[in-house]
């Protein structure tokens, strides 16, 4: 079955801009989280969206939003963007179920903030 | 919140030694623990994971043994080979659908040939 789809893989915006990225997760998963992922800072969570709603939330300011369609695909948004938004944001698609609950990742949209 | 420590953050080895990776995690709640693999350039993948009603899980070159007591979960690889070479995470989550995945800051491990 495909698996979890990052649209764009690369971007470039400038301070100030806003920026929306896209996942697709694997089908029958109804789970999306989003991480972001810097150099030396792991893997920071973001938000995680369950059928079409914001089921948990990081510790990341409110310019960073997100949405889940009926069919499961979820965007992220940042606007005004800063210098230290420039990561890897990576998408992960579960079955959201409690328990073990595997991710499995996209491979990203990699952000460049100038 | 759930907070999760990882130690070392850099580990280099000779190839056929073994490597272990330990972390540790605040919530007392959690009770799923998975460790993914990163390798430069690629997505995080699940290598195995751990369940609190277990001590110890093996595959292959791979276990990780948990301690719920203490509140920490370690990785063991033996025989390390080149390909083992990446960033390792380990994560924690709690019982409840509504409990996200928390991830350690990483290991880097090398294995010298």
């Amino acid at each position: 079955k495909a698996g979890v789809t990052q649209t764009p893989r690369y971007l470039i915006k400038t301070r100030g801009q806003q920026v929306t990225l896209s996942c697709s997760p694997i089908s029958g998963h109804r789970s999306v989280s989003w991480y972001q992922q810097t150099p030396g800072q792991g893997l920071q969570f973001l938000f995680e969206y369950f059928s079409e709603t914001q089921r948990n939330k990081g510790n990341f300011p409110g310019r960073f939003s997100g949405r889940q369609f009926s069919n499961s695909r979820s965007e992220m948004n940042v606007s005004t963007l800063e210098l230290g938004d420039s990561a890897l944001y990576l998408c992960a698609s579960g079955t959201g179920t409690s328990g073990a609950n595997v991710l499995t990742f996209g491979a990203g949209s990699r952000l460049t903030v100038l | 919140g759930e907070n999760v420590e990882q130690h070392p953050s850099t580990l280099s080895v000779q190839e056929g030694d073994s490597a272990v990776i330990k972390c540790t995690y605040s919530d007392s709640a959690s009770n799923y623990f998975p460790w993914y693999k990163q390798e430069l350039g690629k997505r995080p993948q699940l290598i195995i994971d751990i369940r609190s009603n277990v001590g110890e899980k093996k595959d292959q070159r791979i276990a990780v043994t948990l301690n719920k007591t203490a509140k920490h979960f370690s990785l063991h690889i033996t025989e390390t080979q080149p390909e083992d070479s990446a960033v390792y995470f380990c994560a924690a989550r709690g019982e409840t659908s509504y409990d996200k995945v928390i991830f350690g800051p990483g290991t880097s491990l090398s294995v010298i040939p």
